[in-house]
């Protein structure tokens, strides 16, 4: 297998908070994980490669201060989502590539609702 | 960087009948084109893929074809299914960076 789970799968928070999402591999190591955003009726949209042990490298017109993103293990990625606005509301996505596996790969989350009130 | 179209960006065909969503890429660096469906509120699927080296792979009811001199791909589901109806999307990925490209998205109907 491999699977990729996020947590939560939807969250609701008000205007100004921040919203942590979790994304694991749970059965095989990822050394890269991708970030995706994901409005209604739309394409997925990346917004980050997160590498672990490293910084990650975010796309053009991606705010690395409000989308704070750490790979602290082989197995887990965060995406916080800091000062969140309603314009934030959308589907976040994650997706994992395997350790030694094929490069291109990828193995995506089931994704998590975000609505900000 | 690349930039992936996708086309229609609506399709509806009877049960049975085949489907066919067609990709363009712009970057011809891109070796990995993967075709993905999404069901409401899931994360997108791997249904199939193709590297570079290979015109044309089939699994079952789902083909997909890449022609790298005219930089398109696309997909073929025959004997369409009402279980097919969700929205398909295509990528284009160069191994070099990994990331993933994708289309704008086709909204597949299949009516039974």
């Amino acid at each position: 297998g491999a699977v990729v789970s996020q947590h939560p799968s939807r969250v609701i928070c008000k205007s100004g908070t921040s919203v942590k999402i979790e994304c694991r591999s749970l059965d095989f190591q990822a050394t890269t994980m991708f970030w995706y955003r994901q409005f209604p009726k739309q394409s997925l949209m990346l917004m980050a490669t997160s590498n672990e042990g490293s910084k990650a490298t975010y796309e053009q017109g991606v705010e690395k201060d409000k989308f704070l993103i750490n790979h602290a293990s082989l197995t887990l990625s965060t995406l916080t989502v800091t000062s969140a606005h309603p314009e934030d509301s959308s589907f976040y996505i994650c997706s994992a590539r395997k350790a030694g596996g094929n490069n291109n790969e990828q193995f995506f989350g089931p994704g998590t609702r975000l609505t900000v009130l | 960087g690349e930039n992936v179209e996708q086309h229609p960006s609506t399709l509806s065909v009877q049960e049975g009948d085949s489907a066919v969503i067609k990709c363009t890429y712009s970057d011809s660096a891109s070796n990995y084109f993967p075709w993905y469906k999404q069901e409401l509120g899931k994360g997108p699927q791997l249904i199939i893929d193709i590297r570079s080296n290979v015109g044309e792979k089939k699994d079952q009811r789902i083909a997909v074809t890449l022609n790298k001199t005219a930089k398109h791909f696309s997909l073929h589901i025959t004997e369409t299914q009402p279980e097919d109806s969700a929205v398909y999307f295509c990528a284009a990925s160069m191994s070099n960076t990994g990331k993933l490209i994708f289309g704008q998205g086709t909204t597949l109907q299949v009516k039974p």
